[in-house]
């Protein structure tokens, strides 16, 4: 099946840094991947997502990018604002699995403020 | 966007008691649902696969007779934790997914379930 990991497993930056959190995946037939974001008690919120036929899309302060060949992708948040601070999962999707999703295991951004 | 709810969103119980936790597809269909456990600090691990109309599929490792499944209707999910221990106490999350071409899923707020 497929495998997910993700790095780092915590993040600390200073407010209007930059963070960046990577994820790889091992099923070459994986071809949606979300990024959630989840707060202490609360179900993860979709924040973006990007799909196996384009290596880039942006939303405002937040990015994802893919890289197919190497079968990674990775969440860039700019300009970071303590409201950012959270946990943030990734997770590969394929078609034929009934919509299962494989999550990596996390990452806990820290935005010092 | 789609929401999923979840009921209750937080309950204690004694140990040996059973709790029902629903999940509910507000604004749109679905033939499935899925229901994730959450220990504190990890990662949402997939339990089981809820279809309407049909047995639910579960996830190797995950007792069928203990975690009972009902996909009742097609907005409607239910697990039921059966003689519930402490061990069992976890943040449980379901998620439905969307209409849309791609795979994506709309997740509950989750339900925090604690067993004295």
């Amino acid at each position: 099946g497929e495998n997910v990991e993700q790095h780092p497993s915590t993040l600390s930056v200073q407010e209007g840094d930059s963070a960046v959190i990577k994820c790889t995946y091992s099923d070459s037939a994986s071809n949606y991947f979300p990024w959630y974001k989840q707060e202490l008690g609360k179900g993860p919120q979709l924040i973006i997502d990007i799909r196996s036929n384009v290596g880039e899309k942006k939303d405002q302060r937040i990015a994802v990018t893919l890289n197919k060949t190497a079968k990674h992708f990775s969440l860039h948040i700019t300009e970071t604002q303590p409201e950012d601070s959270a946990v943030y999962f990734c997770a590969a999707s394929m078609w034929n699995t009934g919509n299962q999703f494989y999550f990596g295991t996390g990452t806990s951004l820290t935005v010092i403020p | 966007g789609a929401v999923v709810s979840q009921h209750p969103s937080w309950v204690i119980c004694k140990s040996g008691t059973s709790v029902k936790i629903e999940c509910r597809s507000l604004d749109f269909q679905a033939t499935t649902m899925f229901w994730y456990r959450q220990f504190p600090k990890q990662s949402l691990m997939l339990m089981a696969t809820s279809n309407e109309g049909s047995k639910a599929t579960y996830e190797q490792g995950v007792e069928k007779d203990k975690f009972l499944i009902n996909h009742a209707s097609l907005t409607l999910s239910t697990l039921t934790v059966t003689s519930a221990h402490p061990e069992d106490s976890s943040f449980y999350i379901c998620s439905a997914p969307g209409t849309g071409h791609y795979n994506e899923q709309f997740f509950g707020p989750g339900t925090r379930l604690t067993v004295l």
